[in-house]
């Protein structure tokens, strides 16, 4: 079974610095999708940017980009110039290709911080 | 602006009272998803549905939880009796296509505490 690991619980950043979200995964599986959600206080899961296995290239969503390593299983979101609202907590989740209905496997999340 | 609603926001009842929470899926979007969400388990799939059938439903307690969707526009999810374990964030997400790639939209979550 596939599992997602965010080994982080908290971190803090200072406005307009630069952060990192860890996350790791496992699966056997050559093909498959990894996405980052975000969740603010209000509770809504808003998706932030996403990647395709199969893609060396590393997405980008204006501040917000990966650093995806499928050798090492690795998919770290990097956030620049941070800013008061993207405090949340941020959800790395897995995606099989070979599920049928798109089923998302979220790690346990990180709460960030960002502080004025 | 199209989004997922969900009914109710927040819902306090006694144990073993029966609990309805009703998702209203992103017009045009054929595929929709209940999760749950919890301190200790963290966010889990319970079922899904594409095209109003049910696709999986192994993540959900087959004796009180029951999903279903009426019709396109309405999803609901049932627990009948309600237990203090059940007290969560239930979220429903929904995406069009068959597409896996395409983004799920979430609703703002129902918040259910037992008693």
């Amino acid at each position: 079974a596939q599992t997602v690991t965010q080994s982080q619980p908290e971190m803090s950043v200072q406005e307009a610095e630069t952060v990192t979200l860890s996350c790791t995964y496992d699966t056997s599986e050559s093909n498959y999708y990894l996405f980052w959600y975000k969740q603010p206080p209000s509770r809504q899961m808003i998706l932030v940017i996403r990647q395709e296995a199969y893609k060396q290239q590393n997405a980008t969503e204006n501040r917000f980009s990966v650093n995806f390593q499928k050798a090492a299983k690795s998919f770290s979101l990097k956030i620049s110039d941070s800013q008061l609202g993207d405090t949340a907590m941020y959800f790395c989740a897995f995606m099989s290709l070979y599920n049928q209905g798109g089923k998302l496997i979220f790690g346990q999340g990180t709460e960030l911080s960002v502080k004025p | 602006d199209a989004r997922v609603t969900q009914t109710p926001r927040d819902k306090v009842t006694e144990m073993g009272q029966e609990v309805t929470m009703r998702c209203q899926p992103i017009l045009g979007h054929n595929t929709v998803f209940w999760y749950r969400q919890t301190m200790m388990q963290g966010l889990e799939l319970l079922a899904y549905f594409r095209n109003r059938a049910p696709l999986d439903d192994s993540g959900m307690p087959k004796d009180r939880f029951s999903a279903e969707m009426p019709d396109a526009t309405l999803a609901t999810l049932k627990i009948q009796p309600s237990e203090p374990r059940d007290s969560a964030v239930y979220f429903c997400a929904s995406a069009i296509g068959r597409d896996l790639y395409n983004e799920q939209f979430f609703g703002p979550g129902t918040r259910l505490t037992v008693l």
